[in-house]
């Protein structure tokens, strides 16, 4: 299947900082990329789409401006957690598409960024 | 009606057994059903996927059986190992949507 590369994969941050996750499609082009956030033994939470060339779309509930998302290009999307507070500590998870041809296309994950705020 | 009801939350089987996990969704414009294994600490892994147009299919020990008159579809997992031993996710998805996840199942195999 195809590669998605997410770093870093473990970050510690004091708080207040921002820290940057970056994601990446290695060997195909992502119109689409998605955040998610997940709890220990829960599902995927989606955070937020992010689509190339324009703005990123964030679910109910999620602060745009904390958690800020920019898709600069068809191979990278960048995850910001701004002024990161312990509540924050969380596995950050993203997932590329390649553009949709007719039926659904097969959704690939980078490996997870354990954050956790000090 | 964009649920994905997932089941059981939690499963052990002994090497060899063939645990079965269940999947269960209310939106007929779903046409895409991915399994995802996810280890502790890393990203959920594509295992295998389905589309509504076959009832089953077979990657290696990992099958999926789907029935679209009952819209459920489930993963058995043949001659499991310790290996095995992960989250299992199932999810939902029609063109253009994001996937919709159903709430994971913890597979614990035995030796």
């Amino acid at each position: 299947g195809a590669v998605v590369s997410q770093h870093p994969s473990r970050v510690i941050c004091k708080s207040g900082t921002s820290v940057k996750i970056e994601c990446r499609s290695l060997d195909f082009q992502a119109t689409t990329m998605f955040w998610y956030r997940q709890f220990p033994k829960k599902s995927l939470m989606l955070m937020a789409t992010s689509n190339e060339g324009s703005k990123a779309t964030y679910e109910q509930g999620v602060e745009k401006d904390k958690f800020l998302i920019n898709h600069a290009s068809l191979t990278l999307s960048t995850l910001t957690v701004t002024s990161a507070h312990p509540e924050d500590s969380s596995f950050y998870i993203c997932s590329a598409r390649s553009p949709t041809q007719g039926a659904a296309t097969e959704a690939f994950f980078g490996q997870g960024t354990r954050l956790t705020v000090v | 009606q964009q649920q994905v009801k997932q089941s059981p939350q939690s499963l052990i089987v002994q090497k060899g057994g063939i645990p079965i996990i269940n999947c269960a969704y209310e939106n007929t414009a779903f046409d895409y059903f991915p399994w995802y294994q996810q280890f502790p600490g890393k990203g959920p892994a594509l295992l295998i996927a389905i589309r509504p147009d076959v009832s089953e299919k077979k990657e290696g020990r990992f099958t999926i059986s789907f029935n679209k008159s009952a819209k459920q579809f489930s993963l058995h997992i043949m001659d499991s190992q310790p290996g095995d031993s992960a989250t299992y996710f199932c999810a939902a998805s029609y063109p253009g949507s994001r996937l919709t996840f159903g709430e994971g199942t913890q597979l614990t195999v035995n030796p």
